[in-house]
């Protein structure tokens, strides 16, 4: 069974541009959520969505949006990047429902200059 | 306020030997607990969960131990190899519409030792 597919898997932008990031999960899973990791504030949830609806939202400026399409694949973008956006960004997913764990992809790094 | 605490930045563990990993919570809505492990430049991997309706989950090596009138639970690894080198996460989430959504510890950088 495949796992959680992130692409890219670098990035590397500057200040003031905007970047979206893709996210493929598990089939038949129809939650995906969004965390950013960096190394002083560690894994922080940026939102989760579920048959295309956002169900919740962590505490992130609105310049972090994202998406679910009809498949369940899922987008996040940033505007507006700044040197603080720096960080590895992961997506996780699960079926969504119940008390089931979310499994993660190995994420996309992004840096800017 | 950081909600999970990991107080262990790191762990060293004698090969064979029992590796034991601690995480506490302040936030009594948390029902539900995952322990994850992560390897540099990989997403992190699904360890063993635990519903708060329980007190000990076993999966093969892993037991994971909840105590829930001190907040508190455990990652118990049996014998610890030294594949287990990585680091532990911990994580809880709420019922409703808080249930998609992990809140994490720091995490414990736990080196099994040959």
């Amino acid at each position: 069974k495949a796992g959680v597919t992130q692409t890219p898997r670098y990035l590397i932008k500057t200040r003031g541009q905007q970047v979206t990031l893709s996210c493929s999960p598990i089939s038949g899973h129809r939650s995906v959520s969004w965390y950013q990791q960096t190394p002083g504030q560690g894994l922080q949830f940026l939102f989760e969505y579920f048959s295309e609806t956002q169900r919740n939202k962590g505490n992130f400026p609105g310049r972090f949006s994202g998406r679910q399409f009809s498949n369940s694949r899922s987008e996040m973008n940033v505007s507006t990047l700044e040197l603080g956006d720096s960080a590895l960004y992961l997506c996780a997913s699960s079926p969504g429902d119940g008390y089931q764990p979310q499994h993660f992809g190995d994420g996309t790094r992004l840096s800017i200059l | 306020d950081q909600q999970v605490k990991q107080n262990s930045p790191s762990l060293s563990v004698q090969e064979g030997r029992i590796s034991i990993l601690n995480c506490d919570y302040t936030n009594s809505m948390f029902d539900y607990f995952l322990w994850y492990k992560k390897y540099p430049a990989e997403g992190p991997t699904f360890l063993i969960s635990i519903s708060s309706i329980k007190d000990k989950n076993e999966d093969g090596r892993f037991t994971v131990f909840l105590n829930k009138s001190a907040k508190h639970l455990s990652l118990h690894i049996v014998p610890s190899q030294p594949g287990d080198s990585a680091v532990y996460f911990c994580a809880a989430s709420g019922s409703g519409a808080g249930s998609y959504q992990l809140t994490f510890g720091k995490g414990t950088k736990l080196s099994v030792i040959p």
